[in-house]
């Protein structure tokens, strides 16, 4: 299972926006509504801020939203933060394979 | 409260076998999906395994054959057994709860760290 494709550093300004992608194959990405982001800063425990494409769990600001079309999915953050500078991962579903679950290469968000 | 807490990490050298311990808490092991996930220094997330609350295990191909998933329900216990370790399985191994969806990991352990080494 290859992993999913995320750009590797996305920046922004302070109240900007900036939309973080993340391509899959019709096997994972393109099949299930099963994607789902994490936050990570360093030395820490990734967090989960957007389950199954667009849900976001209790407690997740909701400046962070996410979506899906085709193959690719979409996390976008909103009135960026000092605090969102992080790592960010998406996730997905793959289906009955050798492992059905593959998570994206990384994006390091940067707030100038 | 629902916990995650990973033991038995450490240095071990190429060929060696480990076996990481999570003991849950605030929730039942076997009622849901359970997963290992790791991280090589400095490089991204990968998935290990999961269990499923069946019992139906997957591995990812690079742990294949020499990586076992097994639950104690008794104990409420995750485990994870490591044979034939090499110097790439080298990570932070965190013990996961997938319980928000399929894919959605809402509970991680602290983790605990493998380094294979001679």
């Amino acid at each position: 299972q290859s992993a999913l494709t995320q750009p590797p550093s996305a920046s922004g300004s302070p109240g900007q926006s900036i939309t973080i992608s993340c391509t899959g194959t019709s096997s994972d990405v393109g099949a299930h509504n099963y994607v789902s982001w994490y936050q990570q800063y360093p030395g820490k425990v990734p967090k989960l801020i957007i389950h199954e494409v667009s849900k976001r769990p209790s407690g997740v600001p909701d400046r962070f939203s996410g979506s899906k079309s085709g193959n690719t999915a979409s996390l976008t953050v909103s009135g960026l933060q000092a605090e969102d500078e992080a790592d960010y991962y998406c996730s997905s579903y793959a289906g009955s394979n050798n492992c059905p679950y593959v998570f994206g290469t990384g994006t390091k968000v940067t707030v100038l | 409260e629902v916990q995650l807490v990973e033991t038995g990490g450490g240095l071990i050298q190429p060929g060696g076998s480990l076996r990481l311990s999570c003991a849950a808490s605030g929730f039942i092991v076997s009622s849901t999906y359970m997963s290992w996930v790791r991280q090589a220094p400095g490089k991204g997330l990968e998935w290990v395994s999961v269990i499923y609350s069946d019992g139906t295990t997957y591995y990812a191909d690079s742990v294949k054959g020499r990586f076992t998933i097994s639950r104690d329900n008794s104990k409420n216990t995750l485990y994870l057994e490591m044979n034939s370790l090499r110097a790439d399985d080298t990570a932070v191994y965190y013990c996961a709860r997938v319980g928000l969806g399929p894919a959605g990991v809402d509970c991680w352990g602290q983790g605990t760290l493998v380094t294979v080494s001679s």
